[in-house]
């Protein structure tokens, strides 16, 4: 079966890190280009940041820029959210997102994990 | 950045037809996707490309974009139906990909 299934999840104090795991199965990861995308609790999509298959081309939003960072690790067929100095503001379910086509900037999310949520307090 | 605008809520009676509007500058000239979102779950492609259905997304649903709007049309609207729904782009100034504020579709 195709899918994503993401894990890493939890409670974490204000300030802390976390890191975001996403398993991929059924497919070749490595001919994918991959995204996070988060959705605070109540309100709307927010996407996150993207990778190419071979990890050679990131973009992030601008509020994640210098705290978070998206890795891959094609072999294992994993994708990371490394996330430090985490803030409230940060809480929210952290999708992850394959995209659709062969790795254009513009392309579209075909394939989503059932999310993991992030809980930031003291 | 750039910003997508999607009005809060879209009311439809079943069998009707439903336009969810997303409003961005010269949006006519981006590639353009819809997502369905239901309750607890995650969101599902429903339009790629402005105008394309991935398999499995019935007919009722279709795509336009032009000037300054996009639109998404259900059609035939169905109880099954209701759900937020959410435009997206790729930004090439801030190189970022960005989502609408969202609008639910309530099936009266």
């Amino acid at each position: 079966e195709v899918q994503l299934v993401e894990s890493g999840g939890g409670l974490v104090q204000p300030g802390g890190s976390l890191r975001l795991s996403c398993a991929a199965s059924g497919f070749t990861l490595s001919s994918y280009s991959m995204n996070w995308v988060r959705q605070a609790p109540g309100k709307g999509l927010e996407w996150v940041s993207y990778i190419s298959g071979s990890s050679s081309i990131i973009y992030e939003a601008d509020f994640v820029k210098g705290r978070f960072t998206i890795s891959r690790d094609n072999a294992k067929n994993l994708l990371y959210l490394q996330m430090t100095s985490l803030s409230a503001e940060d809480t929210a379910v952290y999708y992850c997102a394959r995209d659709v086509g062969v790795g254009t900037r513009d392309d579209a999310f075909d394939l989503w994990g059932q999310g993991t949520m992030v809980t930031v307090s003291s | 950045s750039y910003v997508l605008t999607q009005p809060p809520s879209v009311s439809v009676a079943p069998g009707k037809t439903a336009r969810i509007t997303c409003g961005g500058s010269d949006i006519g000239s981006e590639s353009v996707h819809w997502y369905q979102q239901k309750p607890g779950q995650a969101p599902v492609l429903v339009i790629y490309y402005g105008s394309d259905r991935p398999s499995g997304i019935p007919e009722r649903f279709s795509g336009s974009n032009s000037g300054n709007t996009a639109t998404l049309t259900i059609s035939r609207v169905e109880a099954g139906d209701e759900a937020d729904y959410y435009c997206q782009v790729w930004d090439s100034y801030s190189e970022q990909r960005v989502f609408g504020t969202g609008t639910k579709v309530i099936v009266l």
